[in-house]
């Protein structure tokens, strides 16, 4: 079974520069996540899918980040304008029901100079 | 505040040393404990999902246990490949399944 792509692994961009993450989940995966993970902290959820429709957006930071999920399977992050402090991991992940086990991709590596 | 706090930050072991790893949770309705391994550079893999206190799961060198308050992750008898940083998660019952993260415990094994 493959697991969740995720695109790019890494990103270098300066402050105010804009960038998108392109997450593909597991085949048949409902629900699918976008976790923040800034270095020595645990994974922070910004945005949850089932299906295509949101169901928890409440830590996006909406006047930067935007998010979407394309016929309820791809999905794409971005955030314009980026700050210092976004430089984290962003990881996908994706669960075949809600309360389920979620997979997570490798994650993408955002440093924001 | 909901919160999930694990101890300690970072834990050195000898190969064959066996310890544990705490973490507690102040959560207003805890639907399920989730427990991940991460190494350097890779996402969360999945451990073990805990539903109810009392409840004890276990794979290969690794037990978890749960009670009302806390969980704890025994490792036995580890080996230089267990070196990861472990991560614990609370399922909110009043959330779609989001995910309230700890900030790990990073575990080094030497031989």
């Amino acid at each position: 079974e493959a697991g969740v792509a995720q695109s790019p692994r890494y990103k270098i961009i300066e402050k105010r520069q804009s960038v998108a993450f392109w997450c593909n989940p597991i085949s048949g995966h409902a629900t699918l996540y976008w976790y923040q993970q800034i270095l020595g902290q645990g994974p922070k959820l910004l945005i949850q899918f089932q299906n295509n429709g949101v169901v928890d957006d409440s830590q996006l930071p909406k006047d930067r980040f935007s998010a979407e999920r394309l016929k309820g399977v791809d999905s794409t992050l971005k955030i314009q304008p980026a700050k210092l402090e976004d430089s984290a991991v962003y990881l996908c992940a994706s669960s075949p029901q809600v309360f389920g086990q979620a997979f997570f991709g490798q994650g993408t590596r955002l440093t924001v100079v | 505040e909901d919160q999930v706090t694990q101890s300690p930050e970072a834990l050195r072991l000898q190969e064959g040393e066996s310890s544990s790893l705490n973490c507690s949770y102040t959560v207003s309705g805890l639907r399920g404990l989730f427990w991940y391994r991460q190494d350097p550079g890779k996402g969360p893999e999945f451990l073990f999902t805990l539903y109810s206190a009392g409840e004890e799961k276990e794979k290969e060198r690794l037990k978890a246990t749960l009670t009302k308050k806390e969980s704890f992750l025994h490792i036995t008898a580890p080996k230089p490949e267990d070196s990861a940083t472990y991560l614990c998660a609370g399922a909110l019952t009043d959330s779609w399944g989001k995910l309230q993260f700890g900030a790990g415990t990073q575990v080094v094994v030497t031989p």
